[in-house]
Formats: C-alpha cells, sequence, structure tokens
C-alpha cells in the first residue's frame, strides 16, 4: 500500500496563477481533509470531506476550492494564487472520523511569489 | 468551534531527561485528544491518543494523562533519547474535525 500520496511535491507560482493539489489514498478511507502548516501556527484545516462527493470548510478555507468526486481522490484548488498561500499543504485521511488515526501525505510546498 | 492552546512552544531536554508538554482545549464536547509527532521535513504522525473515558494512557516511554474538569491534557516523554527530537502537535475533536495546536519543537541534548 502507498498509504497517502500527494503530487506535487514542490511548486512555485506566480500571483494570480492557478493550480490543483492532488491527493490520493489506496486504504479505503472514507474521511479525507486538507491543512496547510505554516511556522508558528500547527496544522490549519482549509476544507475537509466525509465521504465521495461531499465536501466541507474547515477553519481557513478562503482562497480554496476543493472536489472528491472518487473516494480514493481529494483535490484542493487554487484559482488565483496570492503570496498569503505561500506554505507546506498536507492532506490526510481517516476510516471513519476525526476520532481515529488521520494518516498525512509526504506534504506539498508551494511557493507564490 | 474548538480551540486549542499549547505549552511551551520550545522546549530543550537533556537525554535522559523528562519532557512535558501542555494543551488546553475550549470545547467541553471534546472527547478524542490525539497527539502527532513531525520530524523535520517530514509528515505528521500519531504517537498517541487518548479519549475521554479515560484519565492515563502509557506506550512504553510516552504517557498521556487528561483533565476533563480543568479541560488540559498533557504529553510525557520519559528517558529522552536523540530520536525524540521533533515538533509534537496536540489536537481535540468533538465532530468531523480536528483543532491542532501551535505545536511544540522539542530538542533533546546530548
Amino acid at each position: 500500500n502507498a498509504g497517502v500520496t500527494q503530487t506535487p511535491k514542490f511548486r512555485v507560482l506566480k500571483t494570480g496563477q492557478s493550480m490543483t493539489l492532488l491527493c490520493a489514498q489506496d486504504m479505503n478511507h472514507e474521511y479525507m481533509y486538507w491543512y496547510r502548516q505554516d511556522p508558528g501556527m500547527g496544522l490549519r484545516l482549509i476544507h475537509y470531506s466525509v465521504g465521495e462527493g461531499t465536501t466541507a470548510k474547515g477553519e481557513v478555507p478562503d482562497g480554496y476550492n476543493v472536489s472528491r468526486l472518487k473516494k480514493q481522490n481529494f483535490l484542493l484548488g487554487l484559482e488565483s494564487a496570492a503570496p498569503s498561500q505561500t506554505s507546506v499543504y498536507f492532506c490526510a485521511s481517516s476510516y471513519s472520523g476525526a476520532r481515529e488515526t488521520q494518516y498525512f501525505g509526504p506534504g506539498t510546498r508551494l511557493l507564490v511569489l | 468551534g474548538e480551540n486549542v492552546e499549547q505549552h511551551p512552544s520550545t522546549l530543550s531536554v537533556q537525554e535522559g531527561d523528562s519532557a512535558v508538554i501542555k494543551c488546553t482545549y475550549s470545547d467541553s464536547a471534546s472527547n478524542y485528544f490525539p497527539w502527532y509527532k513531525q520530524e523535520l521535513g517530514k509528515r505528521p504522525q500519531l504517537i498517541i491518543d487518548i479519549r475521554s473515558n479515560v484519565g492515563e494512557k502509557k506506550d512504553q516511554r510516552i504517557a498521556v494523562t487528561l483533565n476533563k474538569t480543568a479541560k488540559h491534557f498533557s504529553l510525557h516523554i520519559t528517558e529522552t533519547q536523540p530520536e525524540d527530537s521533533a515538533v509534537y502537535f496536540c489536537a481535540a475533536t468533538s465532530d468531523y474535525k480536528l483543532s491542532f495546536g501551535a505545536g511544540t519543537t522539542v530538542t533533546v541534548r546530548a
């Protein structure tokens, strides 16, 4: 099992450009999450999904959109990147909710110039 | 929503000594409290968790305690080793999503 994988590992964008981050899991997990990690601020939830076809806003959703068309994939989109979105993005999944172990992907480092 | 505060933000300990990290939470309905460890450049990984129906849980050199009345929980690492150097995050939840503390950077001095 590959677990949770993320694509790409690193990306540089110019302000105003768009991009999509892909998260994939092969553990048949229902729940998937997107976090951003900034120095001194821990992990902040952007959006999450409780199952295929569902999405919900987290703590810091502005400027991001998500889609969960397939159970194994969770996509995070930035329509018009801003320097404030420079961060490390982690995807995670869990079998049946937040009260179970969350398995994290390796992260995507995004730099917006 | 849930608010989790974590202290200290940095902690330096001599190898072999103990380390203690403390977290407080705001939502009395929270009932699950995991701790994640993140080594430099790596992904966070669960190291131990506790549910609200127990007060303490141990796993070898690590232990977690929970005080529901005071709404705080703590991570204890005994006999620290160099491989314990990492960032540790506490978290709490009562529903579909975890709220994380800001993290504690632990450095174990040889």
